[in-house]
């Protein structure tokens, strides 16, 4: 299975674009890319996922590098409601393993 | 919208207590998920189930089993509640087929103490 690394933490300033990276240097060509993040005492909430293509949708966007080896997830306009713990795993379909890993901290500031 | 309902959003247990957990979806998805989130190592899948009575290990399925007897509803079970357990623990479910569709909705997880 594909393991994805990100940083631990990230501030960013609220109204600016949050760019969150991923690095999946081992994903397979048949692996999805999926974000989904989690505020404090909730359960992970989906936010978008991908193959190879950018991806948009009223949440977020995501692009994904040509190599497929890493990807990026943007909030456009952040919000003090986006601070979160961002993660980004990789499976593939058909298969039951999502592995989530420790994703990302990230503080919107006001 | 989906929803995963698990029965109880704390719970404090005895050590060597037997323990269940309940999880409801109510989409008529196929696959159901058990986790646990502990601070510092992230979401890791304990069982899941692709049908009902069918069931999977995951990454750390010891001292856990599981039971699917109805679509709708996944148990995790501690035979033996020990210390080493206590921790977050998160149900979620998707619907089997493409990608598309695979997408996880999560519980708000159930916070188990043992003592």
């Amino acid at each position: 299975d594909a393991k994805t690394t990100q940083p631990t933490s990230m501030d960013c300033a609220e109204g600016r674009a949050a760019n969150l990276p991923c690095n999946h240097s081992t994903i397979s060509g048949n692996e999805y890319v999926y974000w989904y993040r989690q505020i404090h005492s909730q359960g992970p909430q989906y936010i978008i996922h991908g193959l190879k293509n950018n991806e948009t949708n009223e949440m977020a966007s995501l692009i994904i590098t040509e190599d497929r080896k890493s990807s990026t997830l943007i909030l456009p306009h952040a919000t003090l409601r986006d601070t979160a713990v961002y993660y980004c795993i990789v499976s593939t379909s058909g298969t039951y393993k999502y592995i989530f890993g420790t994703g990302t901290r990230l503080k919107v500031l006001a | 919208d989906v929803k995963v309902t698990q029965s109880s959003r704390y719970l404090v247990k005895r050590t060597g207590e037997k323990v269940f957990l309940e999880c409801v979806q109510d989409m008529d998805h196929e696959n159901m998920f058990w986790y646990r989130q502990d601070p510092g190592l992230g979401l890791r899948l304990i069982y899941f189930s692709y049908d009902v009575k069918m069931k999977e290990k995951g990454d750390i399925p010891e001292g856990y089993s599981v039971s699917r007897e109805k679509k709708e509803r996944f148990s995790l079970i501690l035979e033996s509640a020990s210390t080493n357990q206590t921790s977050m623990y998160l149900c979620a479910s998707s619907s089997a087929g493409t990608a598309l569709n695979e997408k996880l909705f999560f519980g708000s997880g159930t916070q188990l103490s043992v003592l």
